[in-house]
């Protein structure tokens, strides 16, 4: 099946500070979606992104498919986006394949 | 707006036991999913339903079973809960295949 790979895995930012989180997978996709989860455990879907570029508030994403990454940045980070943000794939019909996700913790 | 529910936030359970877990979306959404969630392993799917009484096996479908007889509300059946299946269980639906997934809060099942 289709390989997800999230790096890095792990990120600690000063409050204020941008950053860049990376999915790469293995094949082509017709769906590929970026979700965070918080402290308490809720997965909230931040873009559905196959390709192309979305925005919103300080949070972008970069679908490069036919490279075959997809590219979550954050800007100005807060406290509050702390968490794991889940990279998830799929090709044409198929369910999804999640990432094994990244740890953000974002100090006052 | 959007919401997906899961009966309980957190359960613990005997081995052995048949344990419940159930979700309902208000969304009127076709496909419902369940996924357990590991740490180091992130999200594994366990079964899907695409429409009322339908469900397909995911990634793990051992030692589980689903239930979907009203298109609100998809069930999550341990038959005989062991401690290899304490976990996080998340529920997520969607309208289609190629959309976005809503995910309910979790289950957090421990099994003693």
């Amino acid at each position: 099946g289709i390989q997800v790979e999230q790096s890095p895995p792990d990120l600690i930012l000063q409050e204020g500070a941008n950053s860049t989180l990376r999915c790469n997978f293995s094949d082509s996709v017709n769906n590929l979606q970026w979700f965070h989860q918080n402290p308490w455990g809720q997965l909230i879907n931040l873009f559905y992104i196959p390709s192309g570029t979305k925005q919103n508030g300080r949070l972008s994403a970069t679908t490069v498919a036919t490279e075959r990454y997809s590219l979550l940045y954050i800007s100005s980070s807060q406290t509050t986006d702390s968490g794991v943000y889940f990279c998830a794939v799929a090709p044409a019909n198929s369910k999804l394949t999640f990432g094994k996700g990244i740890t953000l913790s974002v100090r006052p | 707006d959007v919401k997906v529910t899961q009966s309980s936030r957190y359960l613990v359970k005997r081995t052995g036991e048949k344990v419940f877990l159930e979700c309902v979306q208000d969304m009127d959404h076709e496909n419902m999913f369940w996924y357990r969630q590991d740490p180091g392993l992130g999200l594994r799917l366990i079964y899907f339903s695409y429409d009322v009484k339908m469900k397909e096996k995911g990634d793990i479908p051992e030692g589980y079973s689903v239930s979907r007889e009203k298109k609100e509300r998809f069930s999550l059946i341990l038959e005989s809960a062991s401690t290899n299946q304490t976990s996080m269980y998340l529920c997520a639906s969607s309208v289609g295949g190629l959309t976005t997934q809503y995910f309910g809060p979790g289950t957090r099942l421990l099994v003693l």
